[in-house]
């Protein structure tokens, strides 16, 4: 039973290029979240979504990053136009069916460590 | 919103001695409470949760307390190993929200 995968593992972009982030999640799981983390800090989330939707983007900034969750393949986490302040460590997690973000417990995957040259 | 605070932020210990890792949290309505080892490279993994149905909760050298009067919970490690040296992270959630705290860097000596 594959748990949450990610790829890539690492990611190396110079200034003003596109990362694009990848997650799969555990079988069964309909729900994903990401997270950010920069080094020696917690885990920062940037948003919750469903297939096909997206449930909550309250942590996620409002330029240059967007998610989606189609409703075949992994979810993607997309940056355009990287700066340096975007390298940092993206994990997405994943839960089983639920009411809300809250109550389910998230799996998390290896995550996928961006520099930004 | 939830507000998480953990400590200490590093902790030492000698091999086979206990190490215990403090959150608060700050919105009564929390109602779960995962934590999370994270070694070095890798995803945080789920090593114990507790719902706030229950005030205590044991997996062999791993234990977990609830304290919702004063909004806190812990994590005990007893008769830890080199291999339990990792980062730590609670969280606290409630219907809406899941909130981490900042992490402690457990280093277990040899």
């Amino acid at each position: 039973n594959a748990g949450v995968m990610q790829n890539p593992r690492h990611l190396v972009r110079r200034r003003g290029q596109e990362a694009r982030l990848r997650c799969s999640p555990m079988k069964g799981h309909s729900h994903v979240y990401w997270y950010r983390q920069l080094p020696e800090e917690g885990l920062k989330f940037m948003v919750y979504l469903q297939k096909e939707n997206i449930i909550d983007e309250s942590g996620m900034p409002k330029e240059r990053f967007s998610a989606e969750f189609p409703k075949e393949g992994p979810s993607i986490l997309r940056i355009q136009q990287v700066v340096r302040g975007d390298s940092a460590a993206y994990f997405c997690a994943s839960s089983l069916m639920g009411a809300s973000r809250g109550l389910e417990t998230q799996y998390f995957g290896p995550g996928t460590r961006l520099l930004v040259l | 919103g939830e507000n998480v605070e953990q400590h200490p932020s590093t902790l030492s210990v000698q091999e086979g001695d206990s190490a215990v890792i403090k959150c608060t949290y700050s919105d009564s309505a929390s109602n779960y409470f995962p934590w999370y080892k994270q070694e070095l490279g890798k995803g945080p993994q789920l090593i114990i949760d507790i719902r706030s149905n229950v005030g205590e909760k044991k997996d062999q050298r791993i234990a977990v307390t609830l304290n919702k009067t004063a909004k806190h919970f812990s994590l005990h490690i007893t008769e830890t190993q080199p291999e339990d040296s990792a980062v730590y992270f609670c969280a606290a959630s409630n219907n809406n929200d899941m909130r981490f705290g900042a992490g402690t860097r457990l280093t277990v000596k040899p």
